[in-house]
């Protein structure tokens, strides 16, 4: 399976722009990227998904490299609850299985 | 809607008592997951459901064993627990696979099961 690469923790101040990088250099043509964030003491939630155009939607925005060995995440505004343990994961066509690694946890100051 | 629901939300068993997790949705979804999340790490897939009466195994199925006899439920059983299956249980449910890629995971809240 193509395994994906994230930092461990993240910071950032509340309000600011969070820019979530994530490696996947083995990723093949048919990979999806997607992202799912868990808030803490939840269930992991869907944030975005793309293939290889960038992808916006009210959670977030997702910017996939030209050569598709790497994507980030992107939160416009950071919130305090928007602090999580997020995933990058690369879904293959008709895998239907997602396959989490340990994710970046990403903390937001006040 | 409820969405995924799981039962019970906490759990406290001896080594080699059984029990059975259910798991329950209500968005007519055609497949359904557990996955097993322990401390620090990420989710690992246990096994799944691709539609009313058919399970697979997924990357961690040893001493599990589950059962979808109706579509909105998804039953994870443990025959006879050890202390390695300590850990937070999750439940997913996902419509179909027919547009590659673009499926979206809906999860439960989990399951917090303890073995002594």
């Amino acid at each position: 399976d193509a395994k994906t690469t994230q930092p461990n923790s993240m910071e950032s101040n509340e309000e600011e722009p969070v820019h979530l990088p994530c490696n996947h250099s083995t990723i093949s043509g048919t990979d999806y990227i997607h992202w799912y964030r868990q808030l803490p003491s939840q269930g992991p939630e869907y944030v975005i998904h793309g293939l290889t155009s960038n992808v916006n939607n009210r959670m977030a925005s997702l910017a996939i490299a030209e050569d598709r060995k790497s994507s980030t995440l992107i939160l416009h505004r950071a919130t305090l609850r928007d602090a999580a343990v997020y995933y990058c994961i690369l879904d293959m066509e008709y895998g239907n299985k997602l396959v989490f690694g340990a994710g970046t946890i990403l903390r937001v100051k006040s | 809607n409820a969405g995924v629901t799981q039962t019970p939300k906490f759990r406290v068993l001896k080594t080699g008592q059984s029990m059975t997790l259910l798991c329950a949705q209500d968005m007519n979804h055609e497949y359904m997951y557990w996955y097993r999340q322990d401390p620090g790490m990420g989710l690992r897939l246990i096994h799944y459901s691709v539609g009313e009466g058919t399970t697979a195994k997924g990357e961690v199925p040893d001493g599990y064993n589950v059962s979808r006899l109706k579509k909105q439920n998804f039953l994870l059983g443990l025959e006879s627990a050890a202390p390695s299956q300590t850990s937070v249980y999750f439940c997913a449910s996902s419509y179909s696979r027919t547009s590659p890629g673009t499926d979206t995971q809906y999860f439960g809240p989990g399951t917090r099961l303890t073995v002594l």
